[in-house]
């Protein structure tokens, strides 16, 4: 049962130009999401987060858009960057409950 | 501030074999968790601790067991090492929202 998934395992964008990467979910109960970043062998690390009560939340060059009704979110990067290239992690979490569920992720390659 | 630090980076084992697998960390973060990463399958989690001396099961806890006998301290034990095991091994903490990782220890089961 994948509650979150990225159904786009890779992607990839010219330099400059906007990526946009994709997470869908299954459970109503998840109130907070969250996009990690990862690079070859180093752990995730944190990009951007959204609470279910906002519906878009931008950080620089990184911009996150939720569509509840949808149960959707999406990752914007505008430009994309050659040091964008890495593996891009959805995750959701019911606050309550203190878990974090992750998606497969996709791979994001900048091309120059 | 090391953040979250696990050991070892690397570990070969033999089918049947036992290892423990440690995470620390100095955030004084009262979650703590242990992922799989997996091609293709993303990160799975393993177990996890919302507090000293507790766990619960994640998505996949069967071969594996937990302890949290010290709020820094996450430990991992494989009891008795398969093939399927094979994989990277992902610790992470958090208290709120966001969840800091280490960075990983990837462990081959022959």
């Amino acid at each position: 049962d994948q509650q979150v998934k990225q159904n786009s395992p890779s992607l990839s964008v010219q330099e400059g130009r906007i990526s946009i990467l994709n997470c869908d979910y299954t459970n109503s109960m998840f109130d907070y999401f969250l996009w990690y970043k990862k690079y070859p062998a180093e752990g995730p690390t944190f990009l951007i987060s959204i609470s279910s009560i906002k519906d878009k939340n931008e950080d620089g060059r990184f911009t996150v858009f939720l569509n509840k009704s949808a149960k959707h979110l999406s990752l914007h990067i505008v430009p994309s960057q050659p040091g964008d290239s890495a593996v891009y992690f959805c995750a959701a979490s019911n606050q309550g409950a203190q878990k974090l569920v992750f998606g497969q992720g996709t791979r994001l390659t900048i091309n120059p | 501030n090391a953040g979250v630090t696990q050991t070892p980076k690397f570990r070969v084992l033999k089918t049947g074999q036992s290892m423990t697998l440690l995470c620390a960390q100095d955030m004084n973060h009262e979650y703590m968790y242990w992922y799989r990463q997996d091609p293709g399958m993303g990160l799975r989690l393993i177990h996890y601790s919302v507090g000293e001396g507790t766990t619960a099961k994640g998505e996949v806890p069967d071969g594996y067991n937990v302890s949290r006998l010290k709020k820094q301290n996450f430990l991992l034990g494989l009891e008795s090492a398969a093939p399927s095991q094979t994989s990277v091994y992902f610790c992470a903490s958090h208290t709120g929202t966001r969840a800091s990782f280490g960075p990983g220890t990837r462990l081959t089961v022959t």
